[in-house]
């Protein structure tokens, strides 16, 4: 019930495309799900994170949405770039706790 | 500049050694975190300190050992009792323990072990 599951593991997107990755989780008590960027060699960064109260979150060309009724999640990436090329992460958390429940990854390379 | 600083970024160990991975941050944060991360997995939590001289053991505490007696030093002893050592280890810092307010896991760039 701790678990959050990510799909796909990989995913290649064309230059100018859209990019989806999709989470699941099981534990209703989640209430703070963040998604991290990470770069070969590089630890992993926080890009956008949302709260269950909203069913959607953008920031620039990034977007998360949010259906609560059936426990997933799910980062959008618009026009996307060889830049957005690295490892995703989705993760889930209750908010007066410490510890982030991580997903196994998503590895994005964007073709030019 | 502010940040999280990991050293070495890559260290090799001999069977039955002990050997000690360094995490500095000069945030002021007062929660430090050590993450495993393996091929197609996603962070595992060894350990987690909120405050100095506490932590607490996550997921995967078997074979390590840590200490935290300064708020910026946060380092991880992985000793000869973890047999599966070979991984890349994350450390995070954040503002609180807590997830409240949207405070985000800062991490450095990482320690790269293998063994020898």
């Amino acid at each position: 019930q701790q678990q959050v599951k990510q799909s796909p593991q990989s995913l290649i997107v064309q230059k100018g495309g859209i990019s989806i990755i999709n989470c699941a989780y099981e534990n209703t008590a989640f209430d703070y799900f963040p998604w991290y960027q990470q770069f070969p060699g590089k630890g992993p960064a926080l890009l956008i994170a949302i709260r269950p109260d909203v069913s959607e979150k953008k920031e620039g060309r990034f977007t998360i949405s949010f259906n609560k009724s059936a426990k997933q999640f799910s980062l959008h990436i618009m026009d996307s770039q060889p830049g957005d090329s690295a490892t995703y992460f989705c993760a889930a958390s209750i908010v007066s706790n410490y510890q982030l429940i991580w997903g196994a990854g998503t590895k994005l390379i964007i073709k030019p | 500049d502010g940040g999280i600083t990991q050293s070495p970024k890559y260290l090799f160990r001999k069977e039955g050694q002990n050997v000690t991975l360094s995490c500095e941050q000069n945030l002021n944060h007062d929660a430090m975190y050590w993450y495993r991360q393996d091929p197609g997995q996603g962070l595992r939590l060894i350990y987690y300190s909120q405050i100095v001289n506490d932590f607490q053991k996550g997921d995967i505490a078997e074979g390590y050992s840590v200490s935290r007696e300064k708020k910026e030093s946060f380092p991880l002893t992985v000793t000869s009792a973890q047999k599966n050592p070979t991984a890349f280890y994350l450390c995070a810092s954040s503002i609180g323990g807590t997830m409240l307010n949207n405070q985000p896991q800062h991490f450095g760039d990482g320690t790269r072990l293998s063994i020898l």
